[in-house]
């Protein structure tokens, strides 16, 4: 069975840094491309980042670009998401998603909850 | 980036009745359009993928048709089970861009 399970969320003050996990397991990590959406209370979807199965392509919504990285470690079949310069829009439950292609996303977790507030 | 305008943002239907959803994006996106169903407390499920292939598991009452920049979700048949949010997702360009959503009711 396809799962994966986020990790990493919280309460952060403004201006600090957080950073999420997502362990998969029931597939071939290494060979999916991965992305973060991220849903804000009683909003839509924003997606917010997508790296390919190897690393080599790397994407980011505007609104992330330069505060957030998006990474990951096969061995580890692990997706990270560091998250810098924290802001109080940044507040949402936060999914990752396999993509393949990327926009295609079959598999979802249940999500990390950030709360960035004094 | 490519706007992804959905409408309409709420809507009511009575089971068994025929719904269609919208998807208008801001250029052509060449069929890269997906389809997500969200229920109440529960993460996303995709539905529908190439604007028109029905991902594994999804009952065949749901469809997706289009072309270009216009693309639209049918659901035949209104279910109890199917009371939800529904986005689009453009696939054609990064960044990924998501329609604001419609919320689907039993009238």
């Amino acid at each position: 069975e396809v799962q994966l399970v986020e990790s990493g969320g919280g309460l952060v003050q403004p201006g600090r840094s957080l950073k999420l996990s997502c362990v998969a397991s029931g597939f071939t990590f290494s060979n999916y491309g991965m992305n973060w959406i991220r849903q804000a209370p009683g909003k839509g979807l924003e997606w917010v980042a997508y790296i390919s199965s190897g690393s080599s392509y790397i994407y980011y919504a505007e609104t992330v670009k330069g505060r957030f990285t998006i990474s990951r470690d096969n061995a580890k079949n692990t997706l990270y998401l560091q998250m810098t310069s924290l802001r109080s829009e940044d507040t949402a439950l936060y999914y990752c998603a396999r993509g393949w292609p990327y926009y295609v996303m079959d598999a979802w977790g249940q999500g990390a909850s950030v709360t960035v507030s004094s | 980036d490519i706007q992804m305008t959905q409408s309409p943002a709420s809507l009511s239907a009575s089971l068994g009745e025929t719904i269609s959803i919208e998807c208008r994006a801001s250029e052509d996106i060449y069929s890269n359009l997906a389809w997500y169903q969200q229920k109440s407390g529960k993460s996303p499920q995709l539905l529908i993928y190439a604007a028109n292939r029905l991902q594994d598991g999804v009952p065949s009452r749901f469809s997706g048709s289009g072309s270009g920049t216009q693309y639209s979700l049918k659901i035949s048949g209104m279910q109890p089970e199917d009371e939800g949010d529904y986005f689009c997702l453009q696939g054609s360009k990064f960044p990924l861009t998501f329609g604001s959503g419609t919320k689907l009711e039993i009238k």
